[in-house]
């Protein structure tokens, strides 16, 4: 089983839309958690940071729930230009600095 | 800030020659890493430093790679002989204290 696993999609939605992508991760001992976006052919960059008590930004929601072990990603009034790859990305304590990546989902929003 | 900084952008190359990536990691960050990615394997870490050693090479997929970090400010892969299975693009990250990474724009490598 992987250490951080994410549902790959794709994920086709319209203009407007809502779309939801979740991440699940397997190290208890997890504590700290990000959403980063990766547009084709780019490099992967920092979306959001995923606090406990979740947290908004614009368009944006994350949560964490760490008793179930995953994090959440809310998209509302989905855009064009939403299109992309979503990577969950986990930090543990027991990585010593080292990060884990999901394989990422891939959303595509349509007119 | 200039922000992570790879060179050079594109590589081609022939199987069996020697490979040479660069990267500057962004100013006082403390942390730098060298990923792999490529449709088959996703993004894979290959090695990453603590203030300038290293601290995790495991995945490193074999002896033909090397890393280094002479200084604060920089940092190589080398790939020594290359092969075809090593096309792929290579993207190096730094980060301050275990936060988030910032990524570099990548060497995207083909070894024909």
């Amino acid at each position: 089983r992987k250490e951080v696993e994410q549902d790959p999609g794709p994920f086709n939605v319209p203009e407007g839309a809502t779309v939801a992508f979740n991440c699940t991760y397997s190290n208890s001992a997890s504590q700290s958690f990000f959403w980063y976006r990766q547009d084709c052919r780019k490099e992967p960059k920092l979306l959001m940071s995923v606090y406990s008590s979740g947290n908004e930004d614009g368009r944006f929601t994350a949560q964490l729930n760490r008793a179930s072990q995953y994090i959440s990603l809310l998209i509302r009034d989905s855009k064009l230009s939403d299109s992309a790859t979503y990577l969950c990305v986990v930090n543990s304590l027991t990585n010593a600095g080292k990060s884990t990546f999901g394989d990422g989902t891939t959303l595509t929003v349509k007119p | 800030d200039a922000g992570v900084i790879q060179s050079p952008r594109h590589e081609v190359t022939e199987m069996g020659q020697e490979v040479t990536l660069r990267c500057k990691p962004i100013s006082g960050h403390d942390y730098l890493f060298w990923y792999r990615q490529t449709m088959m394997r996703g993004l894979e870490l290959l090695i990453y430093f603590n203030n300038n050693v290293p601290i995790d090479d495991s995945g490193m997929p074999e002896d033909r790679f090397s890393a280094k970090m002479p200084n604060a400010s920089f940092s190589t892969l080398k790939i020594q002989p290359s092969e075809p299975r090593d096309s792929a693009v290579y993207f190096c990250a730094s980060s301050l204290s275990r936060q988030e990474q910032f990524f570099g724009p990548g060497t995207r490598l083909t070894v024909l």
